[in-house]
Order: C-alpha cells, then structure tokens, then sequence
C-alpha cells in the first residue's frame, strides 16, 4: 500500500523558513518523479514544485521560484521541500503527490498534508 | 499557462441521480486532463487520467470524455460517498494547472 506522510509544518512569521518532509513507503521510490501541490485555506490546488526519480531534474512554480526548493533522499525514501522567504500568501496545506507511473504530473497518490501559516 | 475553468461552481443533486460536470481550457490540452476528488479534511484523490481512464479502484460510475478544450466528467448515479468537490487538471503544457472546482452538494 503506497503512503506518503508529510511533516514539518507549523507557523513561521513572514521572511520565515521551513523544511517540509514527506516519507513514502509502499513502493519503488526512486522510480517515480515526485511532487508538492498545495492548497490555500477554502481554496483550490495549485501545483509548487516537482522533481524526477533520480532527482537530476527540478520545477518550479513561477510564484515560488528562488524561494522554495525541492530534494529528495533515494536512500531514505524521503522528499522535501525547503521554504525561505516565506509570505502570507504562501500559507496552505502542503501536500506531497506521487507521479504517476509514465509522467510527472498526474498525481496518483497524495499524503495527508502539512499546514504551513505564516503570521506574525 | 493554461486556464482551465469548471462549471457548474456548485451542483445540487440527489442520490441516484447522474451528475455532469464541465471543464474547459483556455488552449487545447489534447487528451492530457486528469479529474480528482476531493472530500473535506482529505487528500484530493486521482479518479480518471488522460481524459478517460479511471484510475486503480475507481468505480465504474465514474467515467471521463473530451479532448482538446472541452472536457465532462460524469457520475452514472450518485452514491451518498460521492458528495465532494471535483477538480480538473491538465499536464499537457507546463505549468501543469487546474481548474476552480465544482462543489457537488446534497439536494
């Protein structure tokens, strides 16, 4: 059974910084691109970041870019995400999405999601 | 980036009822369109790929049409389970983006 199980959330001022972790068990983990997809409060979804299975090659949302970056460990089947120069804008659920098998960015398998709200 | 824009905003039906919804692109997605449910509390969940495919363990009454820009979800008949909110996603042009949502409530 595939999980994904996202930690490190909380609440940051503005200009704060995080590092958001999402641990998946259940299958292959360095043969499936990974993503975060986030969810302002009463909002829709709006896709973040994305990485490949080896991680060589990363993406970014145009509204994070230079802000957020996305890693992952293979050896500890283990993604992240590192937020810096937080805004308020930028508080939501995050949530870590599985790529599905074949492409990056259709989302097969989603964790329970991570609150991030940035207040002072 | 690709607009997608989801109508109805909100769908109220009964149970047992056929549910209909609509997606439409701003410029054509081909056949790159994915729909999701979404419950409160919950994780959204992948219910058809490539405009047309249910995904693992997704009931039949959920089927996916379209291609190009205009996209329809349909629910055969409404179980309680599925009152939710439903959003499109396409991935044909990066970014990948998705749709507002439609909320599909109890009449």
């Amino acid at each position: 059974e595939v999980q994904l199980l996202e930690s490190g959330g909380g609440l940051v001022q503005p200009g704060g910084s995080l590092r958001l972790s999402c641990a998946a068990s259940g299958f292959t983990f360095n043969s499936y691109a990974m993503n975060w997809v986030r969810q302002a409060p009463g909002k829709g979804l709006e896709w973040v970041s994305g990485i490949s299975g080896g991680g060589g090659s990363t993406y970014y949302a145009d509204s994070v870019k230079g802000r957020f970056t996305i890693s992952r460990d293979n050896s500890k089947d283990t993604l992240y995400l590192q937020v810096n120069s937080l805004r308020a804008e930028d508080t939501a659920v995050y949530y870590c999405a599985k790529g599905k098998t074949g492409t990056t960015y259709y989302f097969e398998y989603w964790g329970q999601g991570a609150l991030v709200t940035v207040s002072s | 980036e690709i607009v997608l824009t989801q109508s109805p905003a909100t769908l109220s039906l009964s149970p047992g009822e056929r549910a209909t919804l609509s997606c439409r692109a701003s410029q054509s997605v081909s056949s790159f369109l994915a729909w999701y449910q979404q419950k409160p509390g919950q994780a959204p969940r992948l219910l058809i790929y490539d405009a047309s495919n249910r995904a693992t363990g997704i009931p039949a009454r959920f089927s996916g049409s379209g291609s190009g820009t205009d996209f329809t979800l349909t629910i055969s008949s409404l179980e309680p389970e599925d009152f939710a909110v439903y959003y499109c996603q396409q991935r044909s042009v990066w970014p990948p983006t998705f749709g507002g949502g439609t909320m599909v409530e109890i009449k």
